[in-house]
């Protein structure tokens, strides 16, 4: 039973466009999320984060919305440039961290 | 400065024997988490080392697999009697505090292949 769900296992967006990532969970003990970009052959890499007191955060070019009553979070990245095609993992924390399967983005030229 | 590192990079065994996975968290970090891997899944949460304190042991699927931390810093990941289904990357991450305060920094991972 998945607690921690990316539905679509891959995205392909135009570069300059908007890319969105979805994630849906489960269980409303978690009340803090974060994004995580991976390439091939490394770890994991920190995004964004938000606490479950806040719906948006923002860092530059990434923003994550929280919708607590859906229990889903979304990162959108604008503009999309071809050096953020990766993985993208969002994670949820309650008592530990619940990874989901991860969306591989491909940003095109 | 340096960031987490991992050894052995991969490792082939055969089904059965012992491994020893390592992960050298990064100065400094108090809080060490091992992670896996499997094909076409996400991270699934093994293990967590906060400091002095007791360690989480509550992602450990079964009792093959234990984990140390000695002196704080350097971790060792062991699975006894190996199975094929223990194949998967483990990754090692550390931060410098709590979850919810700190960032995590993951290693570039241990791709286990039992046979």
């Amino acid at each position: 039973d998945q607690q921690v769900k990316q539905n679509s296992p891959s995205l392909s967006v135009q570069e300059g466009r908007i890319s969105i990532l979805n994630c849906d969970y489960t269980n409303s003990m978690f009340d803090y999320f974060l994004w995580y970009k991976k390439y091939p052959a490394e770890g994991p890499t920190f995004l964004i984060s938000i606490s479950s007191i806040k719906d948006k955060n923002e860092d530059g070019r990434f923003t994550v919305f929280l919708n607590k009553s859906a229990k889903h979070l979304s990162l959108h990245i604008v503009p999309s440039q071809p050096g953020d095609s990766a993985v993208y993992f969002c994670a949820s924390y309650g008592q530990n961290f619940v990874f989901g399967p991860g969306t591989r983005l491909s940003v095109l030229p | 400065g340096a960031g987490v590192s991992q050894s052995p990079s991969n490792k082939v065994t055969e089904k059965g024997k012992d491994v020893e996975l390592r992960c050298d968290p990064i100065s400094g970090h108090t809080a060490l988490y091992w992670y896996r891997q499997s094909l076409g899944q996400g991270l699934e949460f093994l293990i967590y080392f906060q400091g002095n304190s007791a360690p989480d042991k509550s992602g450990l699927p079964s009792d093959r697999f234990s984990a140390e931390r000695t002196g704080g810093s350097v971790s060792t990941l062991t699975i006894q009697r190996t199975q094929q289904e223990d194949s998967a990357v483990y990754l090692c991450a550390s931060s410098a505090g709590g979850p919810r305060q700190e960032t995590q920094y993951f290693g570039p991972g241990t791709r286990l292949l039992v046979l």
